[in-house]
């Protein structure tokens, strides 16, 4: 089982669609998790951490669920501009600042 | 600004050369990473260092190589015992002090052989 598993994708979707990615992770002693964006042929960028209570960043919401090792990210309204590749990031220990990534989900958006 | 500076952003290596890719921060991070993204897979980790003068191995870490005599600079050589370099080569750094920031990662090198 990987450490980090994504869904596989790739999604379609049409502008002012909402799209859910989903995450699980194998480590239950994980200590942070993020999503990062990474558009074609360019570094990932952070997107949002994930916080135990859920966090919400204008049309992004992501959740995290400890009991179930399980991260979300809803994307409302979808913009042209949404589509990348959304990766999963785990942090399995803060000693040495283990980040364990999944494959990605690819997210195209189409007018 | 600060940030990472990784160069070149595009690199052609010849068979059995080695290469060294440029990784410097002035974001004052302890710790920096060194990752390998191939097409369509999630990033795989070589190398990583915590301080100053240390470093570990991470999963891939045969036929690279790398040092840290400066906290702002972390170069990675690609030798010519690493069999498949061809990959995107990602630089990253993050606080020890933060536990919910993420990884600040440089906008990478492309290696390619010849």
């Amino acid at each position: 089982r990987k450490e980090v598993e994504q869904d596989p994708g790739p999604f379609n979707v049409p502008e002012g669609a909402t799209v859910a990615f989903n995450c699980t992770y194998s480590n239950s002693a994980s200590q942070s998790f993020f999503w990062y964006r990474q558009d074609c042929r360019k570094e990932p960028k952070l997107l949002m951490s994930v916080y135990s209570s859920g966090n919400e960043d204008g049309r992004f919401t992501a959740q995290l669920n400890r009991a179930s090792q399980y991260i979300s990210l809803l994307i409302r309204d979808s913009k042209l501009s949404d589509s990348a590749t959304y990766l999963c990031v785990v942090r399995v220990s803060f000693n040495n600042n283990d980040m364990r990534f999944g494959a990605g989900t690819r997210l195209t958006v189409k007018p | 600004d600060g940030g990472i500076t990784q160069s070149p952003k595009y690199l052609f290596r010849k068979e059995g050369q080695n290469v060294t890719l440029s990784c410097e921060q002035n974001l004052n991070h302890d710790a920096m990473y060194w990752y390998r993204q191939d097409p369509g897979q999630g990033l795989r980790l070589i190398y990583y260092s915590q301080i100053v003068n240390d470093f570990q191995k991470g999963d891939i870490a045969e036929g690279y190589s790398v040092s840290r005599e400066k906290k702002e600079s972390f170069p990675l050589t690609v030798t010519s015992a690493q069999k498949n370099p061809t990959a995107f080569y990602l630089c990253a750094a993050v606080s020890n002090q933060v536990p919910n920031y993420g990884y600040t990662f440089g906008s990478g090198t492309r290696l390619t052989v010849v």
